[in-house]
């Protein structure tokens, strides 16, 4: 059974950049089951995909952040990141990472999600 | 605002059938698969209905999926103080070369 954990500081001052990491276990990253995602949530607000990783490297950013943020893979660690430079107080929210397989259009597992504060 | 288009809230009393509509466009639900996410208080979202009308396993047969057209709904039947939560429909947008969302619903059992 494939589990995500994510992880990161819970606060980050502004016009920094947020780091966070998703530790996959069950799973090789790069077998080509899943990609990977990020979602986040601000407080009683609604969910947004900021963007994904592939099991080969490749990206797709959400048009809104694509020129602040930054997805990669960690093979030997078995973890995928999220960096979002320049941070501003929108940028509060609880982030998800998340797993779709492949063949699937549906995010099949999520984590159990971080808070991060601007 | 989403880009999928949800009401806010809806309610029913245990055992009743509770619907919730999602609706978008020509580049998203009208030309791709409907998926269904339930977040519980305080949890993240977990899968609920995927491709429409399927359900992952352990899912029970409460809840249903359908779509027409640019439309898609939700519906819980035999409704139990459980299912209070926020419920959220996702579909590919073809326009944004993305993922969109609802912006939710929240159910409340009276």
């Amino acid at each position: 059974q494939v589990q995500l954990q994510e992880s990161g500081p819970g606060l980050v001052k502004p016009s920094q950049t947020l780091s966070l990491t998703c530790t996959v276990s069950g799973d090789s990253i790069n077998s080509g089951d899943f990609y990977w995602s990020w979602i986040r949530q601000p407080a009683g607000k609604g969910l947004e995909c900021i963007g994904r990783v592939y099991s080969n490297g490749n990206t797709n950013y959400n048009p809104s952040h694509k020129s602040r943020i930054t997805m990669s893979l960690d093979t030997s660690k078995n973890q995928f990141s999220l960096r979002v430079k320049s941070v501003i107080a929108a940028d509060t929210a609880v982030y998800y990472c998340a797993g779709t397989q492949v063949g699937s259009e549906a995010f099949d597992i999520w984590g159990q999600g971080t808070m991060v504060t601007v | 605002q989403s880009v999928l288009a949800q009401p806010p809230s809806a309610s029913g009393t245990p055992g009743q059938r509770v619907t919730i509509s999602c609706s978008g466009s020509s580049s998203n639900i009208g030309s791709t698969n409907v998926n269904w996410y339930q977040q519980l208080p305080g949890m993240a979202p977990k899968l609920l209905i995927y491709r429409n009308n399927q359900r992952p396993s352990g899912v029970p047969d409460r809840f249903s999926g359908s779509k027409s057209g640019t439309s898609a709904s939700l519906a819980i039947s035999g409704l139990q103080s459980d299912d209070e939560a926020n419920y959220y429909c996702a579909a590919w947008d073809d326009s944004l070369n993305g993922p969109v969302f609802g912006g939710g619903t929240k159910v409340t059992v009276l």
